[in-house]
């Protein structure tokens, strides 16, 4: 089965411009996560979809951050503006469903530079 | 609240030798379960090893065996045989019974020396 895809891998942009990544996930998998990961850092959860509804979205910028599912399937994570603090890997995931013991299906990331 | 520690930020092991990787976590849950994630230098997370709290045998995967103590909350990664292609960043995680949010520690990079 073909796994996460996300775009693009890189992304090298100037403080106050916008952003947008995209992700589509595994077929079939209900559950949708952006985790931004910092370097030297692990992964921290941004928001976590449900189908297209936002289960936990606590720990996301509002201000500047905001993310959709469209449809259930794809998703787009947008910063607007970015500061020079937002320079990390975002990382998409899916799962069949919320509590496994598996673990999510992550995609290889986008690296975002915020010049 | 939930936290994972991982106290070693590097370790070496010689090809073909065992090494311990070292995660304590807190949480208040008495339902979780705890992961254990590999992270080449090409960035992708790759899922190595399950525990869940209610298992009393310790979970292995191949090369991989999940060290569980639960009375002093530690959940150490044990990798047998190490292969060059086991140089990566390890992260252990927790996910928390109730919300199911996955907490992450910050990491451990295991260098395997030829």
């Amino acid at each position: 089965e073909a796994g996460v895809a996300q775009s693009p891998r890189y992304k090298i942009i100037e403080k106050r411009q916008s952003v947008a990544f995209w992700c589509n996930p595994i077929s079939g998998h209900a559950t949708l996560y952006w985790y931004q990961q910092i370097l030297g850092q692990g992964p921290k959860l941004l928001i976590q979809f449900q189908n297209n509804g936002v289960v936990d979205d606590s720990q996301l910028p509002k201000d500047r951050f905001s993310a959709e599912r469209l449809k259930g399937v794809d998703s787009t994570l947008k910063i607007q503006p970015a500061k020079l603090e937002d320079s990390a890997v975002y990382l998409c995931a899916s799962s069949l469903d919320r509590a496994l013991a598996r673990g999510e299906d992550f995609g290889a990331g986008t690296r975002l530079s915020v010049l | 609240a939930q936290k994972i520690t991982q106290t070693q930020p590097g370790m070496f092991v010689q090809e073909k030798e065992a090494v311990t990787l070292d995660c304590t976590y807190d949480t208040s849950d008495q339902s979780y379960g705890l992961f254990w994630y590999k992270q080449p230098s090409s960035g992708e997370m790759i899922f190595l090893i399950y525990q869940g709290s209610y298992d009393e045998q310790n979970a292995t995967e191949g090369r991989y065996s999940l060290n569980f103590q639960k009375a002093r909350k530690s959940a150490n990664l044990v990798i047998s045989a190490s292969q060059l292609g086991d140089s990566a960043m390890y992260f252990c995680a927790i996910r928390s019974g109730n919300t199911g949010k996955l907490i992450f520690g910050q990491g451990t990079t295991l260098q395997v020396k030829p």
